[in-house]
């Protein structure tokens, strides 16, 4: 089974509207962490925010926040006001463990596209 | 924030020559060092994990003896492809972890390193 899963190849978001990326995930280690990574055409991974399993919280950071529904195992990534510069590849990952030495797996990715 | 660098950023070479790509932490220790290769439109696969000093960790399915990895110091890590071939042309990219440097233990992503071979 796949351990992360973004069902969507690619969206398209008209500029200034809010826009949200699936990411459903897959584990049974009750210590986890899931990123998200914007990569845009120049291929440098991004980090955008982070949510901890253990986390009581959404995260949010700027613009960008995270809808995690741990029952269902989902962590959608909510941006707002999208602009032209946030077209890119968003990739969202998942740590099994909170180490440092705990190697990230990575979904398929979103294109995303801002139409002026 | 912390900073990882990879030389060379692109790299052309003939089939059959061996290529090795440089990952340096510049401004940290990196306790930690991955690899990971991403084919066109595809997404990251990790390839090995290397702790410094140690053997690297290769992931199921990667080559240990064509893809060399060596983390000979706390700053730098290399990716040597041996006697490479024109399947081993893709986008590699390094990350390097360290703790306390920031409260999510993220790992810090290198620009990545494009190979071509021909």
């Amino acid at each position: 089974a796949q351990k992360i899963t973004q069902t969507q190849p690619g969206m398209f978001v008209q500029e200034k509207e809010a826009v949200t990326l699936d990411c459903t995930y897959d584990t049974s280690d009750p210590s986890y962490g899931l990123f998200w990574y914007k990569q845009p055409s120049s291929g440098e991974m991004i980090f955008l925010i982070y949510q901890g399993s253990y986390d009581q919280q959404n995260a949010t950071e700027g613009r960008y926040s995270l809808n995690f529904q741990k029952a269902r195992k989902s962590a959608n990534l909510v941006i707002s006001a999208s602009q032209l510069g946030d077209s890119a590849m968003y990739f969202c990952a998942m740590r099994e463990g909170l180490g440092i030495n705990e190697k990230l797996t990575f979904g398929t990715g979103t294109r995303l596209t801002i139409i002026p | 924030g912390a900073v990882v660098s990879q030389h060379p950023s692109w790299v052309i070479c003939k089939s059959g020559t061996s290529v090795k790509i440089e990952c340096r932490s510049l401004d940290f220790q990196a306790t930690t060092m991955f690899w990971y290769r991403q084919f066109p439109k595809q997404s990251l696969m990790l390839m090995a994990t290397s702790n410094e000093g140690s053997k690297a960790t290769y992931e199921q399915g990667v080559e240990k003896d064509k893809f060399l990895i060596n983390h000979a110091s706390l700053t730098l890590s290399t990716l040597t492809v041996t006697s490479a071939h024109p399947e081993d042309s893709s986008f590699y990219i390094c990350s390097a972890g360290t703790s306390g440097r920031s409260a999510y233990n993220e790992q810090f992503f290198g620009p990545g390193t494009r190979l071509t071979v021909l």
